[in-house]
């Protein structure tokens, strides 16, 4: 079974305006964090925002929050105010502390384009 | 400060041959990881180590895929008897360790390998 869900292969936001990506994860593990990677065409993988699952606030990070809902386990990263620059594909991860490694797993990412 | 570097950036071989890609991670940081990333999909964990030892090696595909870090810091990854499919982008992250759920990796920029 997958363990990190991205539904949405592509999508598409106008610049100035918010858009969610999805992301469902799948543990038996109490204690796990959950990660959002942007990564450009340039290729690098940028660390976005992370989330614990005993965190009971949502993360924010500027202009990304994390939308957590636990008892549906996703972890939507919402995107506030879109720029040109946010267009990339955005991939969700989970680490479970289970893993005694911190590996983390990764869903097939999403491809947000914003346009102007 | 330097970031995780990867060289070479890009590597072009033949079915059949042996490839080493290294890994500079970011000085001292002790937990190094290496994933592999093929075309449109997220990355894939391979191997973790924690210091000089490969703490969990269960992403390594077969006994073709082989990774050293002997004092602990630069890694080499090594693929005997390239394949067509081994064609992808292997990226290296680092961390400070994995002492909590939150452990940020810091990710290289990654290596194209393309096998002919």
């Amino acid at each position: 079974a997958q363990k990190i869900t991205q539904t949405q292969p592509g999508m598409f936001v106008q610049e100035k305006e918010a858009v969610t990506l999805d992301c469902t994860y799948d543990t038996s593990d109490q204690s796990y964090g959950l990660f959002w990677y942007k990564q450009p065409s340039s290729g690098e993988m940028i660390f976005l925002i992370y989330q614990g699952s005993y965190d009971e606030q949502n993360a924010t990070e500027g202009r990304y929050s994390l939308n957590f809902q636990k008892a549906r386990k996703s972890a939507n990263l919402v995107i506030s105010a879109s720029q040109l620059g946010d267009s990339a594909m955005y991939f969700c991860a989970m680490r479970e502390a289970s893993s005694n490694t911190g590996k983390l797993i990764f869903g097939q990412g999403t491809t947000l384009q914003v346009k102007p | 400060g330097a970031g995780v570097s990867q060289t070479p950036s890009n590597k072009v071989t033949e079915k059949g041959k042996y490839v080493e890609l290294r890994c500079d991670p970011i000085s001292g940081h002790t937990a190094l990881y290496w994933y592999r990333q093929s075309l449109g999909q997220g990355p894939e964990f391979l191997i973790y180590f924690q210091g000089t030892g490969a703490a969990d090696d269960s992403g390594l595909p077969n006994d073709r895929f082989f990774a050293v870090r002997p004092e602990g810091s630069v890694s080499t990854l090594k693929i005997q008897r390239t394949e067509r499919g081994d064609s992808a982008v292997y990226l290296c992250a680092s961390s400070l360790g994995v002492g909590s759920s939150y452990n940020e990796q810091f990710f290289g920029p990654g290596t194209r390998l393309t096998v002919l």
